[in-house]
Order: structure tokens, then C-alpha cells, then sequence
């Protein structure tokens, strides 16, 4: 089955403690993004990437690292995460050229 | 600046009329255009999108869009509305050519009753 998968799905944290959120899609994209979404301000990206080591900022990357080593896999790093972090994430892949992303099942990250 | 705008926070319908959600943008070159619909506790699904070509796009479960050049909007339309159409909707816009990056407008929740 087509997918993209997050791991994990829920997290608690404490503030400080560096955390990773995986994401991997099966399809073969050379896109993939990060995104969080808060309520009233909608979805905004992160991070996205174009292809293997190649990657760019989005609109909110402060406080986010993210890395391409691998065409299926773009993890988002939080080296020291603080409450403001604290959100729904969203990673996303599409073909090059296609434009339609699809959507992991999404990430709850509490930081405290 | 580049923006999205999805000016309703929600949309309220009655089961089987017309319904539209609106969306418009502001964004340098050529925009391409996308709605994205969330069902609760689940990530975005793609709708339809708008490149090139004919303004009035066609996509999944009967929704289509057009888009105005003029007006830069890009509304969400449906002829007849169906309860399970209720969920959360997203018009995104891409800029600066074939890059990945993209603007997502604050969504608007669209709520059909039988």
C-alpha cells in the first residue's frame, strides 16, 4: 500500500530533551516536506526537501533540523524542543513535477 | 508577501444544495493551486489542483474549483452537498516555480446537515 508513516504518532516531552520524529514514504517521491498545524494558523511548512541532500527552509524552521540521507526518509530533529513547539506535524512526499502530496497520519508532540 | 486567504472560518449547508468555499491569494509569478480536505484525526487528502490549462478544475467526490486570474481566487465548489462532505478544508498555494514550497490558507470547516 501507497503510504507515508510517522513514527510516533503521540509524544510527550519534556523542554530540552532532543527529540526525532521519523518519516518515511514507500512511493519513490523526490519531494517530502515537514509541516505544523495550529489551530487558527492553518498548516505551515517547516522544512521541505527536493531530493536526496537536497533540502530547504520553509516559512517556521527556527528550532526544527531536518536531513535528507535517503530518497524515502526525512526525519525532523528537534535538538532542544520548548513548549512553543508544542503542535500537530505533518510530513508529506510527491513526485517531482506532480505536485500532489500525500499526507502521513500526522504527529501530536506535547512539550512541557 | 506571499498569503493565502480563506476568509469563512466555517461553512454551514443543508444536505443536497450547492456549496462553496472560498479562497483567495496573493503570491508573485504563477501560482499553482491546490484544496486539500482533512477528515478528523487524520492528515490531508488531496482534493484537486489547478497548473495550466482549463480554469474550471474536476476533482475527487464530485468537487470542483475555478480558478480567476483576475480576481486571484480559487473557490471550492460542489452542486449538491452530502453530509460526509463535513470536514476540514485547506486551499494551498506552491510559488516560485517547480520548488516544493507551499502556502496554506487557515482552513475552513464546512459542516452539512441532513
Amino acid at each position: 500500500e501507497a503510504q507515508v508513516t510517522q513514527n510516533p504518532r503521540y509524544l510527550i516531552t519534556v523542554t530540552g530533551k532532543k527529540l526525532t520524529v521519523t518519516c518515511s514514504q514507500n512511493m519513490n517521491h523526490e519531494y517530502m516536506s515537514w509541516y505544523r498545524q495550529d489551530p487558527g494558523l492553518g498548516l505551515r511548512q517547516i522544512y521541505y526537501s527536493m531530493n536526496v541532500e537536497v533540502t530547504d527552509k520553509g516559512d517556521v524552521p527556527e528550532g526544527y533540523k531536518v536531513s535528507r540521507k535517503e530518497k524515502r526518509n526525512f526525519p525532523l530533529i528537534l535538538e532542544s524542543p520548548s513548549p512553543n513547539q508544542t503542535s500537530l506535524y505533518f510530513c508529506a512526499s510527491s513526485f517531482r513535477g506532480n505536485y500532489e502530496q500525500y499526507f502521513g497520519p500526522g504527529t501530536r508532540l506535547t512539550v512541557t | 508577501a506571499q498569503s493565502v486567504a480563506q476568509p469563512e472560518d466555517q461553512v454551514n449547508v443543508a444536505e443536497g444544495n450547492p456549496l462553496t468555499v472560498k479562497c483567495t491569494y496573493s503570491v508573485s509569478g504563477n501560482p499553482y493551486l491546490f484544496w486539500y480536505v482533512q477528515y478528523p484525526n487524520r492528515g490531508l487528502q488531496f482534493l484537486l489542483k489547478y497548473i495550466t490549462g482549463d480554469n474550471l478544475v474536476k476533482g475527487s467526490y464530485g468537487f470542483e474549483a475555478e480558478f480567476n486570474k483576475s480576481q486571484t481566487s480559487f473557490h471550492l465548489k460542489k452542486p449538491s452537498a452530502l453530509v460526509s462532505d463535513s470536514a476540514l478544508y485547506f486551499c494551498a498555494v506552491q510559488y516560485g516555480g517547480a520548488t516544493n514550497k507551499l502556502i496554506f490558507g487557515t482552513g475552513t470547516l464546512l459542516a452539512v446537515q441532513p
